[in-house]
């Protein structure tokens, strides 16, 4: 049972645009979002989170939506650049008894095309 | 300087052999995590520790077993291993239970042969 879902496996944009990762939950439990990015053969690094007391975080050309109502998150890049080509995991965690384990998405693959 | 390290980065071992991964870290975390990506690209928890008590324990066969020594150290060792067993695994780090910002390892691609 796959509580965190990213259902596009791959993006592809163009530098300077916009890009749009998306991310699906089905556990209200959850009360912290992450986004981390992983280039091949190393390990995810941490991006941006986001708290479920908030709508919207931003950090630099990062920028995390969260809509609870729809158990839905977004990450856009603005503007995509070619070193942001990578694979972008959403994960979340949270609920009572909270251990601090990460529930993740099975990643989208980002091209930014120069 | 590495904060969340883990050695051996590969490793390739006949089936039925036991192995151990190491990880330290750097950063004086309370909290160290195991993760396994599968051939689908799943990332998984396996175990968390903190400060040198396990915490997490998902359904991991008892052929893995965790040892951390000191907060800064958690290793993983699998015993008997099986083909399936095939995996990158990563070691990971946070500050605390609750604070789940997670540092990651590069990660150990361990196939069984």
């Amino acid at each position: 049972d796959q509580q965190v879902k990213q259902n596009s496996p791959s993006l592809s944009v163009q530098e300077g645009r916009i890009s749009i990762l998306n991310c699906d939950y089905t556990n209200s439990m959850f009360d912290y979002f992450l986004w981390y990015k992983k280039y091949p053969a190393e390990g995810p690094t941490f991006l941006i989170s986001i708290s479920s007391i908030k709508d919207k975080n931003e950090d630099g050309r990062f920028t995390v939506f969260l809509n609870k109502s729809a158990k839905h998150l977004s990450l856009h890049i603005v503007p995509s650049q070619p070193g942001d080509s990578a694979v972008y995991f959403c994960a979340a965690t949270g609920g009572s008894g909270n251990t601090g384990k990460l529930i993740f998405g099975q990643g989208t693959t980002l091209q930014v095309k120069p | 300087d590495t904060a969340v390290s883990q050695t051996p980065k590969y490793l390739v071992t006949q089936m039925g052999n036991d192995k151990s991964i190491k990880c330290e870290q750097n950063l004086g975390h309370d909290t160290m995590y195991w993760y396994k990506q599968d051939s689908k690209k799943f990332l998984k928890i396996m175990f968390s520790y903190n400060n040198k008590e396990l915490i997490i324990n998902e359904t991991v066969p008892n052929r893995f077993s965790p040892k951390s020594p000191d907060k800064a150290h958690l290793n993983l060792h699998i015993n008997s291993l099986e083909l399936g067993d095939s995996a990158v695994y990563f070691c990971a780090s946070s500050p605390s239970r609750i604070n789940t910002e997670a540092f990651f390892g590069q990660g150990t691609r361990l196939t069984v042969v």
